[in-house]
């Protein structure tokens, strides 16, 4: 069963726009974690935030945490054509074994010229 | 850079037939899963090992799937008898848990069962 749902599902942004999407999940994590797919092959990790950690930065990427609310969110600023990709949050839960990570659908990213 | 490699890239095989799918993951790194992913179900976690040791395999079929890890170099999914439901991609993926860093994918088995 997936642990992380994503919102919005798609999104559609101009060059030089903003880009947020948001993750839910349902139970206590470890940390939580943001991986990038192009065309359907090879995931990509971002960025990884732990369970006591409420924002971190990588680059145009900033990553927010909120563990009362169950909740994260990927910022991508000033975006990109390159960054046309599917992002997915990744949970590694307390109840489950260390280190198991479970996706959520995903967010379908476009960005247009 | 280092990077987890998966064989085949791609396979197309009829109903029936076995297919083994292999990967190397990155030296040293001591936790490899296997996920499989389709448009309907997204990304499911199959398997995962730990020190070469299965420690999850709930989210496998057990009638026809199995994943093994015969050395530290090498990991195995095999589908005996593969159906057409089986068609995704498959990939593998490894890391350190506990490290702060995330985990590594292959480029993924695109599997077409006919």
């Amino acid at each position: 069963s997936q642990q992380g749902e994503e919102d919005p599902q798609a999104l559609s942004i101009q060059e030089g726009e903003n880009a947020t999407m948001n993750c839910s999940y349902k139970t206590s994590i470890n940390n939580l974690q943001w991986y990038r797919q192009n065309s359907g092959r090879g995931l990509v990790h971002l960025i990884l935030i732990r369970s006591n950690e409420r924002e971190k930065h990588s680059g145009r990427l900033r990553v927010t945490l909120d563990t009362s609310k169950k909740s994260s969110s990927l910022l991508i600023t000033a975006s990109r054509a390159a960054d046309t990709a599917s992002y997915f949050c990744a949970t590694d839960a307390v109840t489950d074994s260390w280190g198991k990570l479970q996706f959520g659908a995903g967010t379908q990213v476009v960005v247009t010229p | 850079d280092a990077r987890v490699t998966q064989t085949p890239r791609d396979k197309v095989t009829e109903m029936g037939q076995e297919v083994t799918m292999r990967c190397q993951p990155i030296l040293g790194h001591n936790t490899v899963f296997w996920y499989r992913q389709t448009m309907m179900q997204g990304l499911e976690l199959l398997a995962y090992f730990r020190n070469r040791a299965p420690l999850d395999d709930s989210g496998m079929p057990k009638d026809r799937f199995s994943a093994e890890m015969p050395d530290a170099t090498l990991a195995t999914l095999k589908i005996q008898p593969s159906e057409p439901r089986d068609s995704a991609v498959y990939f593998c993926a490894s890391g350190l848990p506990g490290q702060g860093e995330g985990y590594t994918f292959g480029s993924g088995t695109r599997l077409t069962v006919v």
